[in-house]
């Protein structure tokens, strides 16, 4: 069974620190990960997956195989990167439509 | 490029009823996926259409039920309707296929049902 676990509901840090947001998954299969994120009234949408390996808004997400996660990081946080994250499971043979998402962690960048 | 639309947008039903949720995929899009998001959980799967066929479908029993259309829009039927049901409806949709996918969401429909 696919299962996205993220330890941390909330997550508060202030602008200029450094941020991680933790995601651990438990899959049998060839997983694809992915980072979505929701702004405040604005509907969920991808902010990155690891088959791309790109780094979006500063964020980067590395994911490690033997260790079974995927956290997500940047560096030096901003005000804008309040949010609601979620990390998302699918495999990598069927379609995204079939994710399984974490419940979410949401961070507060304070001034 | 037009994004994914959902309707309505908040809906108030009492128990034992039965409820229609509309989505619009966005162009160019033929897989449509259905969630349901709880008060402080993520999405949960709930199922996929693709050519107009149900392709996958999550832990939910069969008082919900979907439909696609040749236009690749989606209805998520619930019949019955239990008080655990209120919740955030999201519709999603993908250009189908294997692999890279990204899901493309909708801004929600909200069940509450009293």
């Amino acid at each position: 069974a696919q299962r996205v676990t993220q330890p941390e509901k909330l997550l508060s840090v202030f602008k200029g620190a450094p941020v991680e947001l933790k995601c651990n998954y438990s899959y049998s299969g060839s997983p694809e990960l992915f980072w979505y994120v929701q702004y405040s009234r604005q509907r969920l949408q991808l902010l990155l997956r690891h088959i791309s390996r790109e780094s979006i808004k500063g964020f980067t997400a590395d994911l490690n195989k033997g260790e079974t996660s995927f956290h997500l990081k940047k560096p030096f946080a901003q005000e804008e990167d309040s949010a609601m994250y979620y990390c998302a499971l699918s495999s990598y043979n069927t379609n995204a439509g079939k994710s399984t998402f974490g419940d979410g962690t949401t961070l507060t960048v304070k001034p | 490029e037009t994004g994914v639309t959902q309707s309505p947008t908040h809906l108030i039903k009492t128990r034992g009823q039965q409820v229609t949720l509309r989505c619009s995929s966005q162009s160019g899009h033929n897989t449509v996926s259905w969630y349901q998001q709880a008060l402080g959980q993520g999405p949960q799967f709930i199922f996929q259409y693709y050519r107009e066929e149900e392709n996958g479908r999550g832990n939910f029993p069969p008082r919900f039920s979907g439909l696609q259309f040749p236009n690749y829009s989606s209805e998520l039927n619930v019949n019955a309707l239990e008080l655990d049901d209120s919740a955030l409806y999201l519709c999603a949709s993908t250009p189908g296929g294997k692999g890279t996918g990204e899901l493309f969401f909708g801004e929600g429909s909200r069940l509450t049902v009293l």
